[in-house]
């Protein structure tokens, strides 16, 4: 089973400031990486597919890059809106889908 | 448009079998490429994928839980079961499905139904 690890576990930023968070995959994931957003109490949110691809009607401020091991989400400037948790997820191998253990970005 | 509901107990005493229903509309399972899947999210914790199928009813499930749960559809009610054996309080969670692509992430999810497993 492919393990994903997210860092850091909790990132503390304000509003406007760029937030970046990781994940690193156990073995290669290729591109087949995803990014969600969570708020509480609500399901999550596709943002990132296939480690750059925007879901329909994500802000441009979102955006993805990586290959391999090593991933990065990238939030260009915090809205209000955009403190939550944010999970990754691989799908190299369907009989295996996993999830990392998520990143909390909350206000300073 | 698409969406996703899911429905059953909120409440199983444990050594039971729960079991679950995703009811979908906006698309059909039988269209290839079309997949669902389910993922659980204990209360506080992460979320946490159990299983898969696709339009072709190929199965997948976690490696931890395989021997407990049982995924099937029906793809004439645009339904998609969840059986999950042996049930602990452990496995109190919200319980969500949501649709996947074979090529994308999982794009649409249901609101969850919280599972409480008690005596």
């Amino acid at each position: 089973e492919i393990v994903l690890t997210q860092s850091p576990a909790t990132l503390s930023l304000s509003p406007g400031e760029r937030a970046t968070l990781s994940c690193r995959a156990s073995q290669s994931v290729s591109s087949y990486l995803a990014w969600y957003q969570q708020k509480p109490g609500q399901a999550p949110r596709l943002l990132i597919y296939d480690a750059s691809n925007r879901a329909t009607g994500i802000p441009a401020r979102f955006s993805g890059s990586g290959s391999g091991t090593d991933f990065t989400l990238t939030i260009s400037s915090l809205e209000p809106e955009d403190f939550a948790v944010y999970y990754c997820q691989q799908r190299s191998n369907w009989s295996a889908l996993t999830f990392g253990g998520g990143t909390k970005v909350e206000i300073k | 448009q698409v969406t996703l509901r899911e429905s059953g107990p909120a409440l199983v005493k444990p050594t039971q079998t729960l079991t679950l229903t995703c009811t979908f509309s906006g698309f059909s399972l039988s269209t290839s490429g079309m997949c669902v899947s389910w993922i659980r999210q204990p209360p506080g914790k992460a979320l946490e994928w159990l299983a898969l199928i696709d339009w072709d009813d190929d199965k997948y499930y976690s490696t931890s839980l395989k021997t407990r749960l049982t995924i099937s559809k029906d793809t004439s009610k645009n339904q998609v079961v969840l059986t999950m054996t042996n049930m602990d309080p452990v496995d109190t969670a919200t319980y969500y499905c949501a649709r996947i692509l074979l090529q994308g992430g999982l794009d649409y999810w249901g609101q969850g139904t919280l599972v409480t497993v008690s005596s």
